[in-house]
Formats: C-alpha cells, structure tokens, sequence
C-alpha cells in the first residue's frame, strides 16, 4: 500500500524558516515525480512545487518562487520543503503528493495521487 | 481567484443525481487533461477521477467524468450522504507552467 507521512509543520514567526519533510512507502520513490499543495484555512487547494524523481529538474508556483525550496532523498524515500522568508499568507495544510505526468504532443496529463494526511503550518507573531 | 471555475456549493436530496462543473480556457482545460478530486471533512483530498474520465481502482462507477471544450464535468449517481464533502478539479495550465486548481464545490446531501 502505498503511504505518504508528513510532518515538520508547526508555528513560525514571519521572517522564518521551516523544513517539510513527507516518508513515502509502498512504491518505487526514485521512479516518481512527487509534489507539495497546500490548502489555506477555510480556502481550495493552491500547487505549492513539484520534482522529477531523479530530483533534476523542479518546479515552483510564482507565490513561493524564490523562498521555498523542494528536494528528495531518494536512498530515505523522503521529499522535503525547505520554507523561508515565511509570510502570514504562507498558513495552511501542506500536502505531499505522488504527481503523475506525461506530455504527449504538447498536451499535459497530470494527477495527484495519493495524497499524504498533512502537516500544518502556522505564520504568526 | 481560482483559474478554473466551480460553483460554490450544490445539493441533491440521497439517490439523486448531481453534476458539479469546472469551466477554464484553452490554455488549461481546452487542451489539457482534467482531473477530480474529493475532500471529505477533516481529510486529505482523494482522487476520484483522472485523464478527464477514468477512474482509478476503487472509485465506484456512481463517479464519472467528461470533458467539452473548455469545461468539465463531474457526475455522481445514486447519492449517499457519505458523499458529503469539497469536490475540486485540477489541470494543468501551458501559460502559467502551473497546476492550477478550481475553488471548490462544496457538495449537501440533503
């Protein structure tokens, strides 16, 4: 069974720093892409980043482009995000995700699936 | 402001039929596949339905999924009140290089 565990969520002043990290089992981690999407309090699902799964090539939303940065430790089975320069809008559930996604003839097919049970954080003074 | 656009909430009474749509524009839905997904209250979102209308192994076939142009559509047969829940769709979007996301529709079984 495949199963995605994350934790290192918690409370963070603005300004700060937080690692994610999500424990992946159940499959072959170094053959997928994997993904974080975090969910506001009260709001939808917003596309945090993604990576390949040698970890070559990465992927960011323009909210935490620059601040945040996404890695795998494929010999732990581990994804990680690394958070900083952390700003109040930066609060919700983040989600880790195994991201299926083929291109073929310029159209892009993609889903997230499955999804692990989150980890929350809190930007707040 | 979401990319893609859901109603905000529907409602059907139990064994009844539902569609929730997700309207985008051809640089997301009108040339790319759509995907579901739903969130029951106090968990992790779940696919329901990928490649805009196949189902993944265990979804029963009460979900379905279609695609026209640059809308899409999600269907639910027979309604349970264990189907309670957000519904979201997601797609990919080749101007934003971006998976983007609807804002949700909150499903009442009444």
């Amino acid at each position: 069974e495949v199963q995605l565990l994350e934790s290192g969520g918690g409370l963070v002043q603005p300004g700060g720093s937080l690692r994610l990290s999500c424990a992946a089992s159940g499959f072959t981690f170094s053959s997928y892409a994997m993904s974080w999407v975090r969910q506001a309090p009260g709001k939808g699902l917003e596309w945090v980043s993604a990576i390949s799964g040698s970890g070559g090539s990465t992927y960011y939303a323009d909210s935490v482009k620059g601040r945040f940065t996404i890695s795998r430790d494929n010999s732990k089975n581990t994804l990680y995000l690394q958070m900083n320069s952390l700003r109040a809008e930066d609060t919700a559930v983040y989600y880790c995700a195994k991201w299926e996604i083929t291109m073929v003839r310029g159209v892009i097919n993609h889903w997230f699936d499955p999804w692990g049970q989150g980890t929350l954080v809190t930007v707040s003074s | 402001q979401s990319v893609l656009t859901q109603p905000p909430s529907v409602s059907a009474a139990p064994g009844q039929k539902v569609t929730i749509s997700c309207s985008g524009s051809s640089s997301n839905i009108g040339n790319n596949y759509v995907s579901w997904y739903q969130q029951l209250p106090g968990t992790a979102p779940k696919l329901l339905i990928y490649e805009n209308n196949k189902r993944p192994s265990g979804i029963p076939d009460r979900f379905s999924g279609s695609k026209s142009g640059t809308s899409a559509t999600l269907g639910i047969t027979g309604l349970q009140t264990g189907d309670e829940a957000d519904y979201y769709c997601g797609t990919w979007d080749s101007s934003l290089s971006d998976a983007v996301f609807g804002g949700g529709t909150q499903l009442t079984v009444l």
